[in-house]
């Protein structure tokens, strides 16, 4: 069955550069949810979307954006990137009219030097 | 504020055992929780969930207990197997009528399983 799909898997960016990654959705799947996971963490919610529109907002760095394209894919862009935000930055969706359980992707790793 | 926390980072136990893995919550408003089992350089897999309506469920080896008047909820795994090494989150939502519910997740514990 198809899952989520991120890419890049890694990223290797220098301080105060701009990075994007991308998040493929489960076919019919309205709802993508952006995560971040640091070194030992726990995944810290970022934002999320449904139906192309914001949904909810977490703590999202006012250095990042996103957004949710007609296709249901979406794109994370982060500028300005600082060392703090080497993680692992998770993607997730969910059907429609199903909050809940989330289907995760396998990740993309951020690591800025 | 760490609005749910699992507050063993890990758990050792032999094979064929029952795995116990705690997790607390602060937040009256989460009404639905899961568990997610993680391996190395992959994704949280979805395990098992209960909605707060409900104090137990099961599924095969994996039964979830919740309490709510505690605000605490548990994972049982029987019997254990090598194979569930990995790192459990627990996590919790606050369903709405729309889409688009965060989940809040604990920090993890790192269950192995020797065999």
């Amino acid at each position: 069955a198809a899952g989520v799909i991120q890419s890049p898997r890694h990223l290797i960016k220098e301080k105060r550069e701009t990075a994007t990654l991308k998040c493929y959705p489960i076919p019919r799947h309205d709802t993508v949810y952006w995560y971040q996971q640091g070194p030992g963490q726990d995944p810290q919610f970022l934002i999320s979307f449904y139906e192309k529109m914001q949904s909810d907002k977490g703590s999202i760095p006012d250095r990042f954006s996103a957004q949710q394209f007609s296709d249901y894919h979406s794109e994370l862009n982060m500028s300005s990137l600082e060392l703090g935000d080497s993680a692992l930055y998770f993607c997730a969706s969910t059907p429609p009219a199903f909050p809940g359980e989330l289907f995760f992707g396998e990740g993309s790793r951020l690591t800025v030097l | 504020d760490q609005q749910v926390k699992q507050n063993s980072p890990s758990l050792s136990v032999q094979e064929g055992r029952i795995s116990i893995l705690n997790c607390d919550y602060t937040n009256s408003m989460f009404d639905y929780f899961l568990w997610y089992k993680k391996y190395p350089a992959e994704g949280p897999t979805f395990l098992i969930s209960i909605s707060s309506i409900k104090d137990k469920n099961e599924d095969g080896r994996f039964t979830v207990f919740l309490n709510k008047s505690a605000k605490h909820l548990s994972l049982h795994i029987v019997p254990s197997q090598p194979g569930d090494s990995a790192v459990y989150f627990c996590a919790a939502s606050a369903r709405r009528e729309t889409s688009g519910s965060r989940l809040t997740f604990g920090e993890g514990t790192q269950l192995t399983v020797n065999p």
